[in-house]
């Protein structure tokens, strides 16, 4: 079985820009999750969505949104770049006692 | 609010134990996780925790206390390819987990 995906691997963009990123769950889970890995930091929660729904949402500004669609794959978007959201974007899925399984990551980087 | 707090770096040798401490403080306190993540890779799920007393996972052991807000995890017989970071993570809620920034460990020979 083929574990969490996510694409792009990397990305660079410029300050302003915009950025959509994408995961696909572990087959047959129906929550996805978002977060933000800074270097030397632990993963920072931004969203969590079940069925489509938002379920939570972190400590973000209004330039992070995202969606879930039916077959449950999500994307992530962020508005107005700033040099602050560069970063490991990672999407994990979560499993029967809501343990979260990680794919490897967006390595995303604003100049 | 959350606040979580793990040792920043530990070192150990080859064949020996290892233990890595957690102490938190969480708001609807559902669980806790810990997540072991190499150098440029996602983390990877080691065990959970959701009553006081010790889980075995081979090598691994993790061990809570809900009452203190302590966790541990314990690393035995340890080898050069658990140098790491090892990532302590309470649960809120449904499923979102807060992590701490991690205790890098350096497995020497």
């Amino acid at each position: 079985d083929a574990g969490v995906t996510q694409s792009p691997t990397h990305l660079i963009k410029t300050r302003g820009q915009h950025v959509t990123l994408r995961c696909s769950p572990i087959s047959g889970h129906k929550s996805v999750s978002w977060y933000q890995q800074v270097l030397g930091q632990g993963p920072q929660f931004i969203f969590q969505y079940y069925e489509k729904e938002e379920r939570g949402r972190g400590n973000f500004p209004d330039r992070f949104s995202a969606r879930q669609f039916p077959n449950y794959s999500s994307e992530l978007n962020v508005n107005a770049l700033l040099l602050g959201d560069s970063a490991l974007y990672l999407c994990a899925s979560t499993g029967v006692v809501n343990e979260q399984y990680f794919g490897p990551g967006t390595r995303l980087t604003v100049t | 609010g959350q606040n979580i707090d793990q040792p920043t770096e530990m070192t150990a040798t080859e064949g020996a134990i290892v233990q890595i401490n957690c102490t938190y403080q969480t708001s609807g306190f559902n669980g806790l996780f810990w997540y072991q993540q190499h150098a440029g890779e996602a983390p990877t799920f080691l065990s959970y925790n959701v009553l006081d007393g010790l889980e075995e996972k081979g090598r691994f052991s993790s061990f809570l206390s809900r009452s203190k807000g302590y966790s541990y995890l314990l690393l035995k017989e340890l080898q050069m390819k658990d140098s790491a970071s090892y990532l302590c993570a309470p649960k809120s809620g449904y499923s979102t987990l807060t992590f701490g920034k991690g205790t890098m460990l350096l497995v020497s020979p």
